[in-house]
């Protein structure tokens, strides 16, 4: 079974500019997140989807921020305008059934903004 | 709110040998799940353990067990014989029932050395 893709693994822009990332899920997911991982701390969670529909948005800076989940599968987050501090690894992960609680990770695009 | 605390930032443990990492969490909830990823430095997340609230019993997977202490808000994560590929960052993460999302601690950074 594959796992969870993402791509790019690594980017690097200047502040100001525009960055997307992209997220493959495990094939039969339904639930997708985005975690954002900032050096020398746990992933915080930015958003989650069940299918296409966002259910918690709560953490997302959405005057930044924005992400979506066309059709139910592929998700990309995008960043406009990126600032320095959104410098950080970029995590998606999915769940088949999040009553199992049980969430599968890709590897992370990691961001540096200078 | 939720908040998980891991209070050792760095652990090191000789090949073979035992090492206990440590976790409280505050929440005002009854029933919950308490997980342990590990994230090795290639940087994908993997599910080492998970506890329910509910249940009086420790986890165990292999050479990896928990000791859940549900009253002291305590969750520790005890590696035996540890391996050289048991080093990694360890996150303790937390999620309420039915939120279906996972709040982390900072995570500590353990090394076996040969």
């Amino acid at each position: 079974e594959a796992g969870v893709a993402q791509s790019p693994r690594y980017k690097i822009i200047e502040k100001r500019q525009s960055v997307a990332f992209w997220c493959n899920p495990i094939s039969g997911h339904a639930t997708l997140y985005w975690y954002q991982q900032i050096l020398g701390q746990g992933p915080k969670l930015l958003i989650q989807f069940q299918n296409n529909g966002v259910v918690d948005d709560s953490q997302l800076p959405k005057d930044r921020f924005s992400a979506e989940r066309l059709k139910g599968v592929d998700s990309t987050l995008k960043i406009q305008p990126a600032k320095l501090e959104d410098s950080a690894v970029y995590l998606c992960a999915s769940s088949l059934d999040p009553q199992t609680y049980e969430q599968y990770f890709g590897p992370g695009t990691r961001l540096t903004v200078t | 709110a939720q908040t998980v605390t891991q209070s050792q930032p760095e652990m090191s443990v000789q090949e073979a040998e035992t090492v206990t990492l440590s976790c409280t969490y505050d929440t005002s909830e009854n029933n919950y799940y308490l997980f342990w990823y590990k994230q090795p430095p290639s940087r994908q997340m993997i599910l080492v353990i998970r506890q329910e609230a509910y249940k009086q019993q420790n986890a165990t997977e292999n050479r990896f067990s928990v000791n859940f202490q549900k009253a002291a808000k305590s969750f520790s994560l005890k590696i035996s014989d540890s391996q050289l590929g048991d080093t990694a960052m360890y996150f303790c993460a937390f999620s309420g029932a039915g939120s279906y999302q996972l709040t982390f601690g900072k995570g500590t950074k353990l090394s076996v050395i040969p």
